[in-house]
């Protein structure tokens, strides 16, 4: 149980073109997305807070228009990169919370997209 | 105040030994400390929590030790195989972080045969 898929695993895309990553859960419903940006041996850096049928919450100092988020269902967040530039080459990978009665902090992990801009 | 420090970088352990990953937090309104196992190219997958009202938890070869009063947890992994080399993350949640984890810096562990 709990799994998080991405799509797709890879990427590669030309400077000023836009790319859109699904993040899903396949075996529960998400109230809450979350989506990360991670850099080679680096930490995990939340980007933004998806939550079903409402604007996203950025992180301070993610700008909004380029990384567009749409949480569509319980199921599936979008993260669309626009007009990508390589400095947006990194590893994107998003996160779920189990939608349950109470709060709940756990989080479930997708395999992770590598954006490639050429 | 969000911040999360682990500890060490780099770890190297011999098969059969302990590995031993420390993290310390500075928020006391978090209350939710997972640490996670990421393999190079994959997502992190969660491999124990703990919550504050217990100050350990076992499960299998993995235990989280707790102390609340030092603000330190940490991760003790038993008879380290090589299948156990991945980078340990800890995390912690809570508060006003409305379900956001913040993780510390990451420990590249690596079990040598």
């Amino acid at each position: 149980g709990a799994v998080v898929s991405q799509h797709p695993s890879r990427v590669i895309c030309k400077s000023g073109t836009s790319v859109k990553i699904e993040c899903r859960s396949l075996d529960f419903q998400a109230t809450t997305m979350f989506w990360y940006r991670q850099f080679p041996k680096k930490s995990l850096m939340l980007m933004a807070t998806s939550n079903e049928g409402s604007k996203a919450t950025y992180e301070q100092g993610v700008e909004k228009d380029k990384f567009l988020i749409n949480h569509a269902s319980l199921t599936l967040s979008t993260l669309t990169v626009t007009s990508a530039h390589p400095e947006d080459s990194s590893f994107y990978i998003c996160s779920a919370a189990p939608r349950s009665g109470g709060a709940t902090d756990t989080q479930y992990f997708g395999p992770g997209t590598r954006l490639t801009v050429l | 105040q969000q911040q999360v420090k682990q500890s060490p970088q780099s770890l190297i352990v011999q098969k059969g030994g302990i590995s031993i990953i420390n993290c310390a937090y500075e928020n006391t309104a978090f209350d939710y400390f997972p640490w996670y196992q990421q393999f190079p190219g994959k997502g992190p997958a969660l491999l124990i929590a703990i919550r504050p009202d217990v100050s350990e938890k076992k499960e299998g070869r993995f235990t989280i030790s707790f102390n609340k009063s030092a603000k330190q947890f940490s991760l003790h992994i038993m008879d380290s195989q090589p299948g156990d080399s991945a980078t340990y993350f800890c995390a912690a949640a809570g508060g006003s972080s409305y379900g956001k984890l913040t993780f510390g810096q990451g420990t590249i562990l690596t079990v040598h045969p």
